[in-house]
This record gives structure tokens, sequence and C-alpha cells, in this order.
């Protein structure tokens, strides 16, 4: 019963570098989204998927890229990390009309 | 876009107290969730509401969907210092591109043994 999973928990990047975070759920939901958190700026939608083969743009998409692998994955990635996207991004799943389930985050720094 | 406003931001509040926060918005949702985000970790799902005037119970959680489906609040009653954590509501409509969350801001609540 592990939910959503994200790897990896913690990560710090130079400006420039890029990398990949991966998600993935085991409740065979449909619809999988990328969220950024801030401090005092809540949760800000990034990317989602609202189905396996589908991507849409959220709030804050720029810098950003996903790829939704198959229905269990849904990965985001930076190509050029900038100190701006130093955050805890959070991977979250859902079904039906049913809240999301979230992963436990991963907090990026960015230097 | 859609915005929620919750408020209070933070609280700090006696051991025992009961703890009152709320959720507004200027349009109208079909679903309010409440979430609980411990320190380090990501969002809890506390309560759901399905319906507008609708009341739900969870242990010493209370919540209600406002009856203009533009507003919920969220009780607790005799806080406990495991009560600690940044409190967020949620709005959800659903199907396409409006199936997604908006999320408030938080309430970062605080308890004093």
């Amino acid at each position: 019963n592990a939910g959503v999973t994200q790897t990896p928990k913690f990560q710090v990047l130079k400006t420039g570098q890029s990398m990949t975070l991966q998600c993935a759920q085991d409740m065979n939901h449909n619809s999988m989204y990328w969220y950024r958190q801030d401090p005092g700026m809540g949760l800000r939608l990034i990317y989602y998927s609202a189905s396996e083969g589908t991507t849409d743009k959220g709030e804050v998409p720029n810098g950003y890229n996903v790829s939704r692998l198959n229905k269990r994955e849904f990965s985001l990635r930076l190509e050029s990390a900038a100190p701006s996207q130093t955050s805890v991004y959070f991977c979250a799943s859902r079904q039906g009309s049913f809240g999301y389930t979230f992963g436990s985050g991963t907090r990026l720094t960015v230097v | 876009g859609q915005q929620l406003n919750q408020s209070p931001q933070s609280m700090f509040i006696q051991e025992g107290e009961d703890v009152s926060m709320n959720c507004t918005s200027s349009s109208i949702f079909n679903t309010w969730l409440w979430y609980k985000q411990d320190p380090g970790e990501g969002p809890v799902l506390l309560i759901a509401l399905y319906k507008a005037g609708e009341l739900t119970s969870n242990g010493r959680l209370t919540a209600q969907f406002g009856i203009t489906r533009k507003d919920s609040f969220l009780n607790i009653s005799a806080s406990i210092p495991s009560d600690v954590g940044i409190y967020f509501c949620a709005g959800l409509n659903y199907g396409g591109s409006q199936g997604n969350l908006i999320f408030g801001k938080g309430t970062k609540l605080s308890v004093k043994p």
C-alpha cells in the first residue's frame, strides 16, 4: 500500500544542471499532478496528466517539462535549473471525484 | 482564474482550545476538501464534502460545505499537540481541465502544551 512514491527525497543542484523527479502510483489512478510548494504561496500546479498519454500545463509550467510514461508514472524534468526553482515538489494522483493522494515530496535546492 | 481565500494564515493556541478556520471563493465548487500537512510530509486528506450544506465529522474535526457552494469551514475541538501542522482547504470541479484541485494558501496551526 505504497500510494504515491516520489524520488529522490532531497536534491541539491547547481544552476544550469538538469534533473528528473520521479513519481509512481500504485492505485491505478487516471490523473496525476505535479505541484510546487513555497512558503506563503500554498500549492501551485505545475503540470498535470488527466489520463495516460495526455499532459497539460498548470499555473506555473515555465522551466519544466513532464512525461506520463505509463499509467503509473509521471516524471517532472528541469532542463536548466534556476535558483527560483528551489522548492518542495509534490506529486499527486486522483481517481474520479475523490481527493488527491500526495507523495511525501522532493526537497530541491538550486545553488 | 479561481482563487481560494483561506483564513487565518496562522494560529497559535493553547492545548485544549477549539480551532476554527475557513475558506471562501469567488466561484462555486462541486466538492470541498480539507487537508493537513505535517512537517516534512505531503498533505493528507482529512475530510471531503460533496453536497452544499453538508456537515461532516471525523473524530474531533468537523467541516461544512457552505450552502452557496462558495465557502467551507473546518473546526477542531479540544486541540492536542499533534494537531500542529498546516491545514489546506481545496475546491474541486469535475471533468476535463477543470478536474483539478484549487488550494487555499493554508492555515499554520501551532499548539502550546
